[in-house]
């Protein structure tokens, strides 16, 4: 069974880091591409970033480019993401999604974060 | 970004037909996925590349494509398929989007 379970979300000030983890088990994490969405309270989904099987290749929505960085250690079966210069508007719970060219069946039940003074 | 449109809500009564559209200018080259979304939950995939259904999602949930349009059809609906709904494609460039959500109530 897959299992993907986020960590890492806290309160935290506008303009602060904060590095979000995924530990992923049930399945072949180094076969597979992963994926961050993120929910703000209330609202829909917006997809965040995506990663490689191998790390090779990352994107990332506009308007998190710049400030936040995907990455994974397949030794581990884990995956991050690094969030910097954070915002109110990155408000959100934070879910990581299994995956390849789409997030596929297997999420988290995602992490808080709260970017607020 | 690439703007993937929905309508906001659509209602049904148990066992009627629910369509949820989402339109988006990629789309006649794109595959669409759609996700459901209930309550304090996370989101599970229901159709992906248009029209294929995940193991374990009802067959009364199918999905089409045609032009700039998407359609999740679930056919008998029932109260428990109650949920936000989403699409999700990518743009011409390969850049992901999700649409805005439909709410689904089966009342």
């Amino acid at each position: 069974e897959v299992q993907l379970v986020e960590s890492g979300g806290v309160v935290v000030q506008p303009g602060g880091s904060l590095r979000l983890s995924c530990a992923a088990s049930g399945f072949t994490f180094d076969d597979y591409a992963m994926h961050w969405v993120r929910q703000a309270p209330g609202k829909g989904l917006e997809w965040v970033s995506l990663i490689s099987w191998d790390g090779g290749s990352t994107y990332y929505a506009d308007s998190v480019k710049g400030r936040f960085t995907i990455s994974r250690d397949n030794s581990k079966n884990s995956l991050y993401l690094q969030m910097n210069s954070l915002r109110a508007e990155d408000t959100a719970l934070y879910y990581c999604a299994k995956g390849s060219d789409f997030p596929g069946s297997g999420w988290g039940q995602g992490t808080l974060v709260t970017v607020s003074s | 970004s690439y703007e993937l449109t929905q309508p906001p809500s659509v209602s049904v009564s148990p066992g009627q037909t629910a369509r949820i559209t989402c339109s988006g200018d990629a789309l006649p080259k794109k595959y669409a996925y759609w996700y459901q979304q209930k309550s304090g939950q996370a989101p599970v995939l229901v159709i992906y590349e248009d029209s294929k259904r995940p193991s374990g999602i009802p067959e009364r949930f199918s999905g089409s494509s045609s032009g700039t349009m998407a359609t999740l059809t679930i056919s008998g609906a029932q109260v428990e398929d109650e949920a936000d709904y989403y699409c999700y494609s990518t743009d011409s460039s390969g850049n992901p989007s999700f649409g805005g959500g439909t709410k689904l109530t089966v009342l």
